[in-house]
């Protein structure tokens, strides 16, 4: 079955560096997303991309943020200057049109900053 | 503003009971509702998906119901199993491009 690959599984960064989270999402999926889970609380919304721009972002979303597609399969989201309150478990996720055939999650990368 | 709320929060069972997990959301306006399953420290695992048109998806021995109306959800857990163990969450579509909103989840224990 097609899965969503991220990298890496767990990334400590000291407080104020710059972190590149990877995700490769389905082939033929045309929707990407990032979400987040802070430890005990929900999983929240980032930022949703589709046709190589962002199609809809959530408040946490701030300029500290960016996404990126480099290239045709890769799909990335970097934090500019990490803070201790970025870290969280974050989520790629994709969908073939917009979540009415459901959501694939990849497993997770584990962001602890120190 | 959807709101998913998901009772009860934790439920602990014996082995082989069946079970019912219960999801809440306040905009019945959704065309669908996902399933989501996970194991402490990872992923989220797609269990069931349910559009609107449906009042029913089953999957082994997972049950998922839909009531748009009632704004309600229900997963029945038939024959719980220690494996079964994990915690589970449910999650409509909220903004204009379907991201998903979820509640905070149902942490089951299953006892051998």
């Amino acid at each position: 079955e097609p899965e969503v690959t991220q990298t890496p599984s767990h990334q400590v960064t000291q407080m104020g560096q710059e972190v590149i989270l990877r995700c490769v999402p389905i082939s033929n999926h045309l929707y990407f997303y990032w979400y987040r889970q802070i430890l005990g609380q929900k999983v929240e919304f980032l930022v949703s991309f589709y046709n190589n721009e962002i199609s809809e972002k959530s408040e946490i979303f701030d300029d500290q943020f960016s996404v990126e597609r480099p290239d045709g399969s890769n799909f990335t989201l970097k934090i500019r200057s990490t803070k201790l309150e970025d870290s969280a478990m974050y989520f790629c996720a994709s969908t073939i049109q917009g979540g009415r055939y459901g959501y694939t999650f990849g497993s997770g990368t584990r962001l602890t900053v120190v | 503003k959807q709101e998913v709320t998901q009772i009860p929060a934790a439920l602990s069972v014996p082995e082989g009971e069946n079970l019912v997990l219960n999801c809440s959301f306040t905009d019945s306006a959704i065309y669908n509702l996902q399933w989501f399953r996970q194991d402490p420290g990872k992923g989220l695992t797609s269990l069931l998906l349910i559009q609107s048109s449906q009042r029913e998806q089953t999957s082994g021995r997972l049950n998922a119901s839909l009531d748009k109306s009632s704004g309600r959800s229900t997963l029945y857990i038939a024959a719980s199993q220690p494996g079964d163990s994990a915690t589970y969450l449910c999650a409509v579509p909220g903004g204009s491009q379907g991201n998903l909103i979820f509640g905070k989840g149902t942490k089951l224990s299953v006892k051998p």
